[in-house]
């Protein structure tokens, strides 16, 4: 069983357009988070929920939005995409802040 | 100067030789992840560290707080061993991971 898991894998989208990734954990976790990984590989943390609450959020755009409707579910939800939205996006969880982080295997958007 | 510095950022060595992977960071820190990536992309935890020293099969991580350094060691390294090695440390002001760069292995046959 696949422990956080995200959907899609790929998505290839047009500017504009308004797109959502999935991601789930079963691993009982109580914090859950999403990363960009941007062109040169680093990872940069967008937002951060514990037990359904926003504990971090990066100045990432507001068209970004993280929902989570329960706590093993953190869905990032993008509106009016943008071509600098391209980038892989991983998912994680821990059973706490400061705690080891299990990662999924990310989404690449490409935005054309 | 990035806060995680990771060295060599590349390194190519044959099958069965002893790897050595190094971070050193500038920030106070709770914790120190150290993650593989492989050509897929996919993410792996490998070890987190608070102090001294883990082992997991040919993998051993260690770390020395009062340096600010850790490693991560590969014995009798294998080209399945062949990702990308990634430290990433876990602030402990504002529990943010700050990851390194990476170090790109390809162990050849």
């Amino acid at each position: 069983d696949t422990a956080v898991s995200q959907t899609p894998k790929y998505l290839v989208t047009q500017m504009g357009n308004d797109k959502s990734i999935k991601c789930e954990q079963n691993l009982g976790h109580d914090t859950m988070y999403w990363y960009k990984q941007d062109s040169k590989k680093f990872l940069k943390i967008m937002f951060s929920y514990n037990n359904k609450e926003l504990i971090i959020n990066e100045t990432v755009p507001n068209r970004f939005s993280p929902k989570s409707p329960d706590k093993a579910h953190l869905n990032l939800h993008i509106n009016s995409l943008e071509l600098g939205d391209s980038a892989v996006y991983f998912c994680a969880s821990s059973q706490d802040l400061g705690t080891e982080a299990f990662f999924g295997q990310g989404t690449r958007l490409t935005v054309v | 100067k990035n806060e995680v510095e990771q060295s060599p950022q590349n390194l190519t060595a044959q099958e069965g030789e002893f790897i050595t992977i190094n971070c050193s960071y500038s920030v106070g820190i709770s914790a120190l992840h150290w993650l593989q990536q492989h050509p897929g992309g996919g993410i792996v935890s490998l070890f987190m560290l608070s102090s001294g020293k883990k082992k997991h099969g040919r993998l051993i991580a260690t770390i020395n707080i009062q340096e600010k350094h850790s490693s991560l060691h590969i014995t009798a390294s294998h080209p399945r061993d062949s990702a990308v090695y990634i430290c990433a440390v876990l602030m402990d002001s504002n529990y943010q991971l700050i990851w390194g760069a990476g170090t790109k292995l390809i162990i050849k046959p």
